[in-house]
């Protein structure tokens, strides 16, 4: 069956530090490969997607490629801000007839001032 | 304003005692689900459904109902609660259409369910 492995927390890293958590999946056939943030006290947001090899998912300054290789999908961002504190779930979709989305156990993450 | 919702956002209840949970979501999506997010075990789905009146179950079922008698809401039913449920829920909904799995699920803000 599907599933992810993303790096356990909790990351603490000061402002303006370079950002890896990283995230490798076993899947049938072609997944798509999501992050997924969220934080405190609310519901998930998508945070960045791919849909195929070599594809590189980006958005508010995180960035995260595809690679059929090495079944990874590590997300990075070259400066992180206090503001991006939250729990970061990688996770994947292999459609079908259900498209559940199989997720990592969550990264937390503090950014310290 | 494009959004899952759901209700209550917290219930604390006892053993036995049936409860339900709403999601409603305004984006005329076909696909919705539920999920349940445990401390080091992520999110996993409970149950799901393609379209209103075909559900179908997730990795964690035991314990649940759902219904989709109208395209923008799916309930979940817990008709006798025990304490291992005790968790936190999200519903989320997506398009559903070819190609789909890619598409993005859109996430309620969660209940918080204690159940004593």
């Amino acid at each position: 069956g599907n599933s992810v492995t993303q790096m356990e927390g909790p990351v603490t890293l000061s402002e303006e530090a370079f950002l890896t958590i990283n995230c490798t999946y076993t899947a049938t056939g072609y997944p798509s490969l999501f992050w997924y943030v969220q934080y405190p006290g609310e519901g998930l947001q998508l945070l960045l997607k791919a849909t195929k090899a070599d594809d590189k998912g980006s958005n508010k300054g995180f960035e995260a490629t595809y690679r059929k290789e090495t079944t990874s999908f590590h997300l990075e961002k070259g400066s992180v801000q206090v503001s991006d504190s939250a729990v970061y779930f990688c996770a994947l979709s292999s459609g079908g007839s259900n498209y559940k989305l199989t997720f990592g156990k969550g990264t937390l993450l503090t950014v310290n001032p | 304003e494009a959004q899952v919702t759901q209700n209550p956002r917290y219930l604390i209840t006892v053993t036995g005692k049936k409860l339900t949970v709403t999601c409603s979501q305004n984006m005329n999506h076909e696909y919705m689900s539920w999920y349940r997010q445990d401390p080091g075990l992520g999110l996993r789905q409970i149950y799901y459904s393609m379209n209103v009146e075909v559900t179908d179950k997730g990795d964690v079922p035991e314990g649940y109902k759902v219904s989709r008698k109208e395209k923008r809401n799916f309930p979940l039913i817990l008709e006798s609660p025990s304490p291992n449920q005790t968790s936190l829920y999200f519903c989320a909904s997506s398009l559903n259409r070819a190609g789909a799995s890619s598409n993005e699920q859109f996430f309620g803000p969660g209940t918080r369910l204690t159940v004593l």
